[in-house]
């Protein structure tokens, strides 16, 4: 089945910086990558997306970007904010037709 | 649109209790109904997949008679907890895929959180 990988595990970061989540995934049918931000005790929500035919994609302060030929993708949150303090999942939807989650990263910004 | 409702989001019962939870696709039709489960600081594991009308399929790992899935309708999927122990305390998801996958592949519940004492 699917593997995703998902780095770090926690990060810090001082308010206004940039934070930069990377993924590795195995199922090369792998075709729509969803990035979920989950606040302690509710339910993952869905903050942008991106499709296999696409190697970039951009939402006001957050970036996608994915690279099939090496099977990775990564989150870019720019001038970071305490309100982005969460748990972050990269996710991948592929052959088994449902959504696999990576580990998390617990991101924090710093006043 | 695509709301899935979860109910309860609350639940502190004895050990040997059973608990069901319910997940109702409100405003479209769920073909497919996902159960997800997460211990404190952990990601999501799926346990089980339904389909409307069929049986469900389960996770390596995951106890078919200790977790009762019934999908009788497009719109309502329900989670049994049978004979619950405290290590089956965890945070409960569940997961609706539309018949024609809308925007997303699948719309989050709330979530329940299981306490058992």
């Amino acid at each position: 089945g699917e593997n995703v990988e998902q780095h770090p595990s926690t990060l810090s970061v001082q308010e206004g910086d940039s934070a930069v989540i990377k993924c590795t995934y195995s199922d090369s049918a792998s075709n729509y990558f969803p990035w979920y931000k989950q606040e302690l005790g509710k339910r993952p929500q869905l903050i942008i997306d991106i499709r296999s035919n696409v190697g970039e994609k951009k939402d006001q302060r957050i970036a996608v970007t994915l690279n099939k030929t090496a099977k990775h993708f990564s989150l870019h949150i720019t001038e970071t904010q305490p309100e982005d303090s969460a748990v972050y999942f990269c996710v991948t939807f592929g052959s088994a037709r449902q959504l696999t989650f990576g580990s998390g990263t617990q991101l924090t910004v710093l006043p | 649109g695509a709301v899935v409702s979860q109910h309860p989001s609350w639940v502190i019962c004895k050990s040997g209790t059973s608990v069901k939870i319910e997940c109702r696709s409100l405003d479209f039709q769920a073909t497919t109904m996902f159960w997800y489960r997460q211990f404190p600081k952990q990601s999501l594991m799926l346990m089980a997949t339904s389909n409307e009308g069929s049986k469900a399929t389960y996770e390596q790992g995951v106890e078919k008679d200790k977790f009762l899935i019934n999908h009788a309708s497009l719109t309502l999927s329900t989670l049994t907890v049978t004979s619950a122990h405290p290590e089956d305390s965890s945070f409960y998801i569940c997961s609706a895929r539309a018949r024609n996958l809308l925007n997303q592949p699948q719309h989050f519940g709330d979530g329940t959180r299981l306490s058992i004492l």
